[in-house]
């Protein structure tokens, strides 16, 4: 099994500053990479599939980047409702597996 | 406009079946994708628990050691999940999805207390 690890735990951010999470995979997943917001009492929404590529009506502000074992979502300019829980998901092998997750927080 | 909507008992005793059912509307199951569960323990991350084919391919992770099942009924558009000898630690909220690769559409999701 891939195993999936996030980091930070936690991120505190201000409205308006840049958010930088990181996911690293235990073995080479190339780009075949998902990043996901949850939002608490809902289900994971899709931000990013094939590492970079935005999901459909998603923001600019969202951006992957990485391949292969070492993977970055960032936020240009946090907005308030960006304030969630992020996963990233490899898709490369089975079981498909997640991080852990990246809580980001008001600063 | 795909959607997906669990079903099923919110409690089960330990050592049971848990069973679920998802309806699909918007997509005929039986035109491709694969279809799956996923499941989120309270205060807890994402576990994938499988996958199923139209055609009756399926993966389940190894992680729960054979307990799990899952069919489809193309008839009514639903698919299903059965897990087997549950305990506590099969309480969690459970996902349904389309897809096997990155997930765009999800359930809303049903929470499962596995408790006596």
């Amino acid at each position: 099994e891939i195993v999936m690890t996030q980091s930070p735990a936690t991120l505190s951010v201000s409205p308006g500053e840049r958010a930088t999470l990181s996911c690293r995979a235990s073995q080479s997943v190339s780009s075949n990479l998902a990043w996901y917001q949850q939002k608490l009492g809902q289900a994971p929404s899709l931000l990013i599939y094939g590492a970079s590529t935005r999901a459909t009506d998603i923001p600019a502000r969202f951006s992957g980047s990485g391949s292969g074992t070492e993977f970055t979502l960032t936020i240009s300019s946090l907005q308030s409702e960006d304030f969630a829980f992020y996963y990233c998901q490899q898709y490369d092998n089975w079981p498909r597996t997640f991080g852990q997750g990246t809580k980001v927080e008001i600063k | 406009q795909v959607q997906l909507q669990e079903s099923g008992p919110g409690l089960v005793k330990p050592s049971e079946t848990l069973s679920l059912t998802c309806s699909v509307s918007g997509y005929s199951i039986s035109s491709g994708y694969y279809w799956g569960w996923i499941r989120q323990p309270p205060g807890k991350g994402l576990e994938w628990i499988g996958n199923i084919y139209h055609g009756g391919n399926t993966y389940y992770n190894p992680s729960l050691k054979g307990r799990v099942t899952m069919s489809m009924d193309t008839s009514k558009n639903q698919f299903s999940l059965n897990l087997s000898s549950v305990t506590a630690a099969d309480t969690a909220v459970y996902y349904c999805a389309r897809g096997s690769r990155e997930i765009v559409y999800w359930g809303q999701g049903t929470l499962v207390t596995v408790s006596s």
